[in-house]
């Protein structure tokens, strides 16, 4: 069956860096592209990054956009979030989630998540 | 951006009663390829979200038969048929036609009266 299992959380100073990890299984994983979405304590869900399915395009909120950096090793089959200068409005749950090449490809199939995993910015 | 409405952004529901919830977009959600990309998400409490609808109607498989979609262009409805205590939790819209940026609807609540 498809998991995304989720590594990488944690607490971190403001400007602070920190990496998140998606791990894939159970699907094709470089046939389909990949997404992270995050959700503020209490809040709603944000999409934040995607990523084509051979890594070949990169796409951000402009929240993020020249600090995160999206990337995928389709030989180990897990997608990454290099999170950079990171902020206090940052701290959230953030989930990975599959799109779907059956899907269009690109249009957020959002068909299995990941179980998330807190990154907390605080001083 | 494609600007992404819920209404009501609460929802308490006796057990076994009818619950719609509606969703709007500031732009259609048509596709040049035809398809409409507006999803349902659900999240219940301490859960990751899970996908319900796809494309406006398409139900996931697994998913219980007393939930469906409809609408076209910018208007949309997620609707329960008869709530049952599983269904508490947060619903979410989202488009997947006019990125970047994908967009969530704020979300609606449901509960149970």
């Amino acid at each position: 069956q498809v998991q995304l299992v989720q590594s990488g959380g944690g607490v971190v100073q403001p400007g602070g860096s920190l990496k998140l990890s998606c791990a894939a299984s159970g699907f094709t994983f470089s046939s389909h592209g990949m997404h992270w979405v995050r959700q503020a304590p209490g809040k709603g869900l944000e999409w934040v990054a995607f990523i084509w399915y051979d890594g070949s395009s990169q796409y951000y909120a402009d929240s993020v956009k020249g600090r995160f950096t999206i990337s995928r090793d389709n030989d180990k089959n897990t997608v990454y979030l290099q999170m950079n200068s990171l902020r206090v409005e940052d701290t959230a749950i953030y989930h990975c989630a599959k799109d779907n090449l059956y899907y269009g490809g690109n249009h957020f199939a959002g068909d299995y998540w990941g179980q998330g995993t807190l990154v907390t910015v605080s001083s | 951006d494609v600007v992404m409405t819920q209404s009501p952004l609460s929802l308490p529901v006796t057990l076994g009663q009818p619950a719609s919830i509606s969703c709007r977009s500031s732009q259609s959600l048509v596709h040049s390829d035809g398809n409409t990309y507006l999803n349902w998400f659900q999240q219940r409490p301490g859960q990751s979200p899970r996908r319900l609808i796809y494309k406006v109607s398409n139900r996931d498989s697994g998913v219980s038969d007393r939930f469906s979609g409809s609408g076209s262009g910018t208007d949309f409805t997620l609707k329960i048929s008869r709530v049952e205590a599983e269904d508490v939790g947060v619903y979410y819209c989202m488009q997947g036609t006019q990125w970047p940026p994908f967009t969530f609807g704020p979300g609606t609540k449901v509960d149970i009266k």
